[in-house]
């Protein structure tokens, strides 16, 4: 079972500063990691896949990136609708085992 | 526009069933491989289980497996999870969820539904 871990579990930022979130898999995923956006009460929503994709309609302030089993989700210049829970997915397993990170809280400081 | 719809949750005892439907429309069902996924209250996301789109492949997680079951009816574009012997840890909003990509197994999932509250209480 590949076990997926975020940090850190809350991260305080002033709007328009850089928010940095990390996720690190306990073995490789290859390029195969997702990163979702949930606000409360709200459905999960996509927002980067294949580590640095942006999925389609998502700001250019949001990128992804890797390196080896750590990866990145940096937020340029937070806007207030930023502020959420981050949750990493790895869908790298076959036959299909997904896991996601238990998630980042992203907090206004 | 693509939509999924989930129905079928609500309040039950422990040691209960329950079936969950997923609803989908503006896309070829028939094509893309479906999942179940749960939030319990307060906490993060859980992958359930996955059926492909012609049902050959099914998987669940160790939580669930032996207690619950997927199908799917790509005649009436439905996604299901019979839920039995449930336990109060199986409380929790569940949302369907489609792979991005038809066709294709492991995958990021995109779109979600808005998904269905299902309790587990005496």
């Amino acid at each position: 079972e590949i076990v997926m871990t975020q940090s850190p579990a809350t991260l305080s930022v002033s709007p328009g500063e850089r928010a940095t979130l990390s996720c690190r898999a306990s073995q490789s995923v290859s390029t195969n990691l997702a990163w979702y956006q949930q606000k409360p009460g709200q459905v999960p929503r996509l927002l980067i896949y294949g580590a640095s994709n942006r999925a389609t309609g998502i700001s250019a302030r949001f990128s992804g990136s890797v390196s080896g089993t750590e990866f990145t989700l940096t937020i340029s210049s937070l806007q207030s609708e930023d502020f959420a829970v981050y949750y990493c997915q790895q869908y790298n397993n076959w036959p299909p085992w997904y896991s996601f990170g238990q998630g980042t809280k992203l907090e206004i400081k | 526009e693509v939509q999924l719809v989930e129905s079928g949750g609500g309040l039950v005892k422990p040691g209960g069933s329950l079936r969950l439907s997923c609803a989908a429309s503006g896309f070829t069902f028939s094509s893309y491989t479906m999942n179940w996924v749960r939030q319990a209250p307060g906490k993060g996301l859980e992958w359930v289980s996955s059926i492909s789109a012609l049902s050959s492949s099914i998987y669940y997680a160790d939580s669930v497996k032996g207690r619950f079951t997927i199908s799917r009816d790509n005649a009436k574009n439905s996604l299901y999870l019979q839920m039995n012997s449930l336990r109060a840890e199986d409380t929790a909003v569940y949302y369907c969820a489609r792979v991005a990509i038809a066709a294709a197994g492991s995958l990021w999932f995109d779109p979600w539904g808005q998904g269905t509250l299902v309790t587990v209480s005496s």
